[in-house]
Formats: structure tokens, sequence, C-alpha cells
């Protein structure tokens, strides 16, 4: 079983501050994608990475992906109350993964205050 | 961009009866739809993946007589949750992919409430 370990698990911070959340796991994944979602509503994805060592920028956040495609991490700059949501990071195939479902990471309940 | 249309929004309905959840693909044949269960605040559990015209692939835990996927079409998948109860109160997301190495989209979400 591929498992996905999402952190932190709840964040809570201030508008302007900086955040950084992860994902990590034992398995490889043929890519990683990170997906925002609010309450009611399905996720949305924000960025896909396949390559070990990728960074892809998305205007504040900035995603990662390990050399060894085990890891990822999403870096929020100058945190706003618009980016307040559900963070999920969610892995593709790799090992055993035949049909390409996603593997969820827990997810990251992210609040930011005004 | 591809949109994945989840009916109804919200279902509210007595415990014992079933409920239907539609899941379209409007503007491309979907090969393979997923089915998720979400709580509060917690992530996606994927309950089965449906592929058009053959049997749905449950997770491990998840009843199949109790939850029931039909994927009759390339643009349909229904889930019906039998005989519901309120433990099986939950959101209820589907996503939809074409061919193998096309994104995947989500449905909004179905939010049931079991009385």
């Amino acid at each position: 079983t591929q498992l996905l370990e999402q952190s932190p698990q709840f964040l809570s911070i201030q508008e302007g501050e900086n955040l950084t959340v992860y994902c990590n796991s034992s398995s490889v994944f043929s890519s990683l994608q990170w997906y925002r979602q609010e309450p009611g509503e399905g996720p949305v994805l924000l960025v896909t990475v396949v390559t070990g060592g990728e960074v892809k920028k998305l205007k504040r956040l900035t995603f990662q992906f390990g050399d060894a495609r085990k890891d990822s991490s999403l870096h929020i700059t100058a945190a706003q109350p618009g980016d307040t949501g559900l963070y999920l990071c969610a892995g593709e195939g790799g090992s055993g993964g035949s049909n390409y479902k996603l593997t969820f990471g827990k997810g990251t309940l992210l609040t930011v205050n005004p | 961009g591809a949109v994945v249309s989840q009916h109804p929004s919200w279902v509210i309905c007595k415990s014992g009866t079933s409920v239907k959840i539609e899941c379209r693909s409007l503007d491309f044949q979907a090969t393979t739809m997923f089915w998720y269960r979400q709580f509060p605040k917690q992530s996606l559990m994927l309950m089965a993946t449906s592929n058009e015209g053959s049997k749905a692939t449950y997770e491990q835990g998840v009843e199949k007589d109790k939850f029931l996927i039909n994927h009759a079409s390339l643009t349909l998948s229904t889930l019906t949750v039998t005989s519901a109860h309120p433990e099986d109160s939950s959101f209820y997301i589907c996503s939809a992919r074409g061919t193998e190495n096309e994104k995947l989209f989500f449905g909004s979400g179905t939010q049931l409430s079991v009385l």
C-alpha cells in the first residue's frame, strides 16, 4: 500500500507570512499532484510535477518534487486570506500503480488570518 | 477546460432509502472514473475505480453491494448508496479521465445527509 504523509495537518498563520507544506512517502511515484479544495467543492488541480528535482512556480506558490520522486513540498510566499483552504497532495502510479489512480495525503487545512 | 458535472450537489434522505449520485463528463469521453468519500476536514478516500463497460474495482473495506457503481457509457457513471444509514453521511466526489495520460478532473461533490 502506497502512503503519503502530509504535514502539517493544520496551519493557521497571519496574512503576509510564508509557509511550507510537506508531502512524504516511502514509495516512488510517477507524478505528484497538488490540489486545493474549498468547503463543499471538489479539489482543483494546482500543479503536477513529474521529474525528480523539478520546481514549478505558480505566482506565490512554489512546488518542488524530490530527486527520488518520493516527496514534495509546497511553499507559499506572503500568504493571503484567499489562500485559505485544504491543500492535498496526491501521488499517481509508481510502484504497483497500474491503473493510474491517485493516492491522497491527509491534507493540510490552511487558515490565513487577515 | 474539461468539465465534470456531479449531481445532486446535496441530498437529504431517510435511513433505509437508496440514493443515486451521477457523474458526467461534459466535453470528453471518460474511460475511467473514480469515486471518493471525504469526511469533514479530512482527505479523499478512494472507494472504487470504474471503467466503462466493465465492473468497478472496489478498494479494500468498501462494500460493493452497498455502494453500487455503474459506468454504462463513456460520459456517465453513477454511484448508488443502497439502504443508506446515518454513518453513510459524507461528501462523495467523483473524478474522470479520458486516455491514460490525460489529466484527472473532479466533480464538485455531493453532500449526503442520512437522517
